[in-house]
């Protein structure tokens, strides 16, 4: 099956910075790969996502790119706030419902 | 329109006890999961459902039965609880692209 790794699994950045998360994919068939945020407590929820056929998607601070090639895909958060403090994961699918998540990155920003 | 409900939010079972945890979607939606959350292991896909009366094993499916009778409701079964099947439990839905978790269930198997 799918595996996917994900790295780094913490990581603190002033509040204003940058944060970037890396995901690779073993299974070259997977073409859809969507970021869950998960604040304490609480469900994981969709931020944004990409399909194979695009390079680069952005919904204003948050951006994802993918490399089909080298099978990695990362997360750009811009100018972080203190509320961007949360787990992320990633994951991988060939579509349907068999997802392959992440271990997940706990992201702190630090006013 | 309530999106995926699960229940109950929190349990605690004796060792060797069955429990059946809820999971509904008014969404009309395919495709239903169930994940288990343990710490620094991400989720992991335990059963799924592509449409009522199918139903298929996941990455750790031991231990857990699933039926899906209807589009709406997809239950997880444990058979004979044990410590291991402590976890947060998260059932999902979508059309196969975006999907939406329920609130999760925190099991206790002590």
């Amino acid at each position: 099956g799918e595996n996917v790794e994900q790295h780094p699994s913490t990581l603190s950045v002033q509040e204003g910075d940058s944060a970037v998360i890396k995901c690779t994919y073993s299974d070259s068939a997977s073409n859809y790969f969507p970021w869950y945020k998960q604040e304490l407590g609480k469900r994981p929820q969709l931020i944004i996502d990409i399909r194979s056929n695009v390079g680069e998607k952005k919904d204003q601070r948050i951006a994802v790119t993918l490399n089909k090639t080298a099978k990695h895909f990362s997360l750009h958060i811009t100018e972080t706030q203190p509320e961007d403090s949360a787990v992320y994961f990633c994951a991988a699918s060939m579509g349907g419902n068999q997802f392959y998540f992440g271990t997940g990155t706990s992201l702190t920003v630090i006013p | 329109n309530a999106g995926v409900t699960q229940t109950p939010k929190f349990q605690v079972l004796k060792t060797g006890q069955s429990m059946t945890l809820q999971c509904a979607q008014d969404m009309n939606h395919e495709y239903m999961s169930w994940y288990r959350q343990d710490p620094g292991m991400g989720l992991r896909l335990i059963h799924y459902s592509v449409g009522a009366g199918i139903t298929d094993q996941g990455e750790v499916p031991n231990g857990y039965n699933v039926s899906r009778s209807t589009t709406e409701d997809f239950p997880l079964r444990l058979l004979s609880a044990a410590p291991s099947q402590t976890s947060v439990y998260f059932c999902a839905s979508g059309l196969g692209y975006g999907y939406t978790f329920g609130s999760g269930t925190r099991l206790t198997v002590v």
